[in-house]
């Protein structure tokens, strides 16, 4: 079946640092790909739609300019969290529905800001 | 998108049938019910989806009342490993389309 793969599946940063989170379709191509974010107890939340080619699109609340969205291939979207502080502590989730199939989801990203 | 309610959690002894229950009075002609689950600490995974018939595959059965407005997924034979929260989405079919989680419910296996 298709193969969504998301890098890191860990990863700790110092506060005022940016990190970089890579989403990849790996048999299929993709030109719309989403961003969710899961706090703790919480379900997920979807943060923004990233187009490929075009600007992300980004749910209400969600800062664009914190959460950038790059979109550059059909295989690749990326979600750069910049200056990043300990309230962006969570687990970050890509997903990538396949032409006429049903969404696969990335292993997720376990974000902790120290 | 249409609302979902589903309780938050259900206990059910490995080996036995799980039966999970939704409510979506308010979905809509061309949504569908899709199901999915999360295993702590992973990506959601898709399980089955359905439009009024019922529906079975490798995982489970997705069972739909005939006015459509709740849906209970099976679980035949639970295993320890299908511990996870399971999240029922209306939703429409095909790619492209954001999905929009509720609460869902946490499932417990036990031995």
């Amino acid at each position: 079946g298709a193969v969504v793969s998301q890098h890191p599946s860990r990863v700790i940063c110092k506060s005022g640092t940016s990190v970089k989170i890579e989403c990849r379709s790996l048999d299929f191509q993709a030109t719309t790909m989403f961003w969710y974010r899961q706090f703790p107890k919480k379900s997920l939340m979807l943060m923004a739609t990233s187009n490929e080619g075009s600007k992300a699109t980004y749910e209400q609340g969600v800062e664009k300019d914190k959460f950038l969205i790059n979109h550059a291939s059909l295989t690749l979207s990326t979600l750069t969290v910049t200056s990043a502080h300990p309230e962006d502590s969570s687990f970050y989730i890509c997903s990538a529905p396949p032409p006429g199939f049903e969404a696969f989801f990335g292993q997720g990203t376990r974000l902790t800001v120290v | 998108d249409a609302k979902t309610t589903q309780p938050p959690s259900m206990d059910c002894a490995e080996g036995r049938a799980a039966n999970l229950p939704c409510n979506h009075s308010t979905i809509s002609g061309n949504e569908y019910v899709y199901w999915y689950r999360q295993i702590h600490s992973q990506g959601p995974q898709y399980i089955i989806h359905g439009l009024k018939n019922n529906e079975t595959n490798e995982m489970a059965s997705l069972i739909i009342t005939e006015d459509r407005k709740s849906s209970t997924l099976i679980l035949p034979h639970a295993t320890l490993r299908d511990t996870a929260v399971y999240y029922c989405i209306p939703h429409v079919a095909g790619g492209g389309n954001k999905l929009t989680f509720g609460t869902g419910t946490q499932l417990k296996v036990e031995l």
